[in-house]
């Protein structure tokens, strides 16, 4: 069964300094790969996806993430922070029968000035 | 123009009430969800229907139950409800292919409390 674990349920960093937010999969098969993020009181808006295409994927507002099937991680990345990245991230495999998503815990990011 | 809409956005009623969510979707998607996030934050699937068939049912109490007129709406109907059901319920949509799966779109979800 295809699974996913998010190692930090909070980060915190600083206003212009780089975004690393952890990701690891489980997954029987090449997976489909997906970063979200939730604005307090929002819904929740795709960053970015990895569908075999590419190991390195470029997403929205800076951030991107790399596939590496090595070590079945998929880590979100963004090289300066910005205070309104604060939000809760959540990592994402889609399950191969009826386009079930599996969601991470979250990682909580906060942004100090 | 919003892609996935849910109403209402905000629902507060005593136990013991049915109440209903509806879901609409205008991107032309096969297959619509509802997710439930819990005080937590995890998101975990309830219900999924691909072309208004039901293709997900996650052990989901019988007091819940997933409707879907057409291929664009899929509304959640909840009999007798309880304190635990207190939640923020999204929908969503997305086209499921051979071979993978494209992105999910969703709803700005509707919280329910249950008093």
């Amino acid at each position: 069964a295809q699974s996913v674990t998010q190692l930090d349920s909070h980060v915190s960093v600083s206003e212009g300094t780089p975004v690393l937010l952890r990701c690891n999969y489980s997954s029987s098969y090449s997976p489909s790969l997906f970063w979200y993020v939730q604005h307090p009181n929002k819904g929740l808006q795709l960053l970015l996806k990895y569908t075999s295409a590419a190991t390195l994927v470029k997403g929205i507002n800076g951030f991107e993430a790399e596939f590496k099937k090595s070590e079945t991680s998929f880590h979100l990345t963004k090289p300066s922070a910005h205070m309104s990245d604060a939000a809760e991230y959540f990592c994402v495999v889609s399950d191969s029968g009826g386009g079930k998503l599996i969601f991470g815990q979250g990682t909580e990011l906060s942004v100090k000035p | 123009d919003t892609a996935v809409s849910q109403t209402p956005k905000y629902l507060v009623t005593q136990m013991g009430n049915d109440k209903s969510i509806k879901c609409e979707q205008n991107l032309g998607h096969d297959t619509m969800y509802w997710y439930k996030q819990d005080s937590k934050k995890f998101l975990k699937i309830m219900f999924s229907y691909n072309n208004k068939e039901l293709i997900i049912n996650e052990t989901v109490p019988n007091r819940f139950s997933p409707k879907s007129p057409d291929k664009a709406h899929l509304n959640l109907h909840i009999n007798s409800l309880e304190l635990g059901d207190s939640a923020v319920y999204f929908c969503a949509s997305s086209q499921v292919r051979t071979g993978g799966v494209t992105e999910a779109f969703f709803g700005q979800g509707t919280r329910l409390t249950v008093v």
